[in-house]
């Protein structure tokens, strides 16, 4: 049983740019979230996907925006990307209201 | 304004002895918190959790007390083995926004 699966594992891109992360959740979950961790910190909540619709929003900008297919796996885009968008990007999968399961993230470099 | 707070940024333990993590958060209407460890180049491992019904957990060689008075809760690891060396993360399930809140998180380090 495949756990939360991430792609690309590292990405580096330049200011400006345009960037699409991915997830697919763990086998039978239907809820995915992701998260931010900044370099020394604990993750930041950005939003999470329900029957393919966003239904809770952190504190990010719309430049941060997210998608979830059919099959529940997701895509977490970030526009006009600033150096500030460094950082280890987290997709977590659970039943709604249920534990959070994590996948082993996707390390972007903005320079 | 930080909800979750882990006050010790590192620890260091022996290994066999007892590893104790702190976590204190802000909002009493806070009501399921989880532990979460983190190897680098690995996203964070669901460890234990604990509703506020209850003021302990545990799963083997892990246990979680919250203190609901004070605000506080630790996550206690006996023996404390080689492979427990990793960043531990301290989380709280906000249930209206269905976010987890987490802490900045404590590297512990087992000597042998």
């Amino acid at each position: 049983d495949a756990g939360v699966t991430q792609s690309p594992t590292h990405l580096i891109k330049t200011r400006g740019q345009q960037v699409t992360l991915r997830c697919s959740p763990k086998s039978g979950h239907d809820t995915v979230s992701w998260y931010q961790q900044a370099l020394g910190q604990g993750p930041q909540f950005i939003f999470q996907y329900y029957e393919e619709e966003e239904r809770q929003r952190g504190n990010f900008p719309d430049r941060f925006s997210g998608h979830q297919f059919p099959n529940y796996s997701s895509e977490l885009n970030v526009n006009a990307l600033l150096l500030g968008d460094s950082a280890l990007y987290l997709c977590a999968s659970s039943l709604v209201y249920d534990t959070q399961y994590f996948g082993p993230g996707t390390r972007l470099t903005v320079l | 304004d930080q909800q979750v707070k882990q006050n010790s940024p590192s620890l260091s333990v022996q290994e066999g002895r007892i590893s104790i993590l702190n976590c204190d958060y802000t909002n009493s209407m806070f009501d399921y918190f989880l532990w979460y460890k983190k190897y680098p180049a690995e996203g964070p491992t669901f460890l234990i959790s604990i509703s506020s019904i209850k003021d302990k957990n545990e799963d083997g060689r892990f246990t979680v007390f919250l203190n609901k008075s004070a605000k506080h809760l630790s996550l206690h690891i006996v023996p404390s083995q080689p492979g427990d060396s990793a960043v531990y993360f301290c989380a709280v399930f906000v249930q209206g926004a269905q976010k987890l809140v987490f802490g900045q998180g404590t590297r512990l380090t087992i000597n042998p």
